[in-house]
């Protein structure tokens, strides 16, 4: 248990469905992070929030729309998905995201794995 | 481009034995690297971590090494329990920013 939660554990939906995924941190952390993990691909960060404040898109597609409502819960919400969006989301959260210290140690979730059809 | 490569998918080793797992790095603005263990259906858990000031790191039977020179780092094992098996991640973070750069995981198996 890691102190980082997300539902639903797994999803499967349609290409015109919406549907949400949620995480949530006990952890007192400021930073929260979406992570996309396909199979044999690196971790691909998607976005990072920092005291609510998302300073970080990497170049994801619309269909994905991150939210977070406070530094403790981060959704991402999901529309007109392609099958190879398939893949594992990962939530992860960090005290700071000041770079190169040891208050960057990022925390994970288990992940949400979604296919999508 | 991947600036952080595990190039070893796979190992295996005999329990008891030392499990060394390796990773490289391209970016020398790189300054704080982690490993990372993850079971199936779990997501990672930190395992240990190392400053670029530091060359080693251990942790019990966790021991990082971090050669800059060729921008390299090892986690070694010692001794392998069947309970290490597992896919292990690297990743390392530059000086400024919050990014994290991961490597594809290398699949540990210690056998019994």
């Amino acid at each position: 248990e890691t102190g980082v939660t997300q539902t639903p554990r797994h999803l499967v939906m349609g290409m015109t469905n919406k549907k949400s995924l949620k995480c949530e941190q006990h952890l007192g952390h400021n930073a929260m992070y979406w992570y996309k993990q396909s199979a044999k691909k690196p971790l691909e960060l998607m976005f990072v929030y920092n005291f609510k404040e998302q300073t970080e898109n990497n170049s994801v597609p619309s269909r994905f729309s991150p939210e977070c409502p406070n530094s403790s819960h981060l959704f991402l919400h999901l529309h007109t998905l392609q099958p190879e969006d398939s893949a594992l989301y990962l939530c992860a959260s960090s005290q700071d995201v000041r770079g190169g210290s040891v208050t960057d140690t990022q925390y994970f979730g288990p992940g949400t794995r979604l296919t999508v059809l | 481009d991947q600036q952080v490569k595990q190039n070893s998918p796979s190992l295996s080793v005999q329990e008891g034995r030392i499990s060394i797992l390796n990773c490289d790095y391209t970016n020398s603005m790189f300054d704080y690297f982690l490993w990372y263990k993850k079971y199936p259906a779990e997501g990672p858990t930190f395992l240990i971590s190392i400053s670029s000031i530091k060359d080693k790191n251990e942790d019990g039977r966790f021991t990082v090494f971090l050669n800059k020179s060729a921008k390299h780092l090892s986690l070694h094992i010692v001794p392998s329990q069947p309970g290490d098996s597992a896919v292990y991640f690297c990743a390392a973070s530059p000086r400024i920013g919050n990014q994290f750069y991961f490597g594809t995981g290398t699949s540990l198996t210690v056998i019994p």
